[in-house]
């Protein structure tokens, strides 16, 4: 069955204002996870990664946690943009696997101006 | 550098019909993933495949779907005899390697079955 689910199926935010968006997985073999933004009629498109070794990775206004006692990943941008506004998707992989993904449902995020 | 390329776009078929999907990896990439989505739902997993081989299939359908990655060409996803369940976005993703390596997602080819 599906292992990653979200907590919040949509977030609304002010522009400029930091998001948190959440993840929560199962599967405690799973040990790569990735962020993907899905724009409306668009496909996924790759944010960040962070690997089961790590609890923390940054890339450009992105954040990744990775909390492994709790199996929760979170995704935080800084100073949120209209151009933000999508469907952000968490999915999680295990190494030595195949190399499919296990995507969660996906949270909305709305960027007021 | 051309992405993931895939055509059609969009696709209307009758129920009963064929539907041929096409992906074509970004250049160096050797893995390719198709994936399924149901409109306001995540991407489900359907197959893994190299070239001519199919590594993973565990998220197929047993009957109507079949895929393949050819040696020369792209790799195609096809659904015999289409009902209006069939009807979803088809989207394929490749990499360079087997797993914790990241994964290039094509625009995606809209299925519709009327």
């Amino acid at each position: 069955g599906e292992s990653v689910g979200l907590h919040l199926p949509t977030l609304s935010v002010q522009e400029g204002d930091n998001s948190i968006i959440n993840c929560a997985y199962s599967n405690s073999a799973s040990d790569y996870f990735i962020w993907y933004k899905q724009e409306s009629g668009k496909g996924p498109q790759f944010i960040i990664d962070i690997r089961s070794n790590m609890d923390k990775r940054q890339g450009q206004r992105v954040t990744v946690l990775l909390n492994k006692t709790v199996k929760h990943l979170s995704l935080q941008i800084a100073a949120t943009q209209p151009g933000d506004s999508a469907v952000y998707f968490c999915a999680e992989n295990i190494e030595g696997n195949t190399g499919k993904l296990i995507f969660g449902q996906g949270t909305t995020l709305q960027v007021k101006p | 550098n051309a992405g993931v390329m895939q055509n059609p776009r969009h696709l209307v078929r009758r129920r009963g019909q064929e539907a041929r999907l096409r992906c074509s990896p970004m250049k160096g990439h050797s893995h390719v993933y198709w994936y399924r989505q149901l409109p306001e739902e995540g991407l489900k997993f359907m197959v893994y495949l190299q070239k001519e081989n199919i590594i993973d299939e565990s998220g197929m359908p047993k009957e109507r779907f079949s895929a393949e990655f050819p040696k020369e060409g792209p790799s195609i996803l096809r659904i015999q005899q289409v009902v209006r369940g069939d009807s979803a976005a088809y989207f394929c993703a490749s990499s360079r390697g087997r797993g914790n390596t990241e994964a290039f997602f094509g625009q995606g080819t809209r299925l519709t079955v009327v």
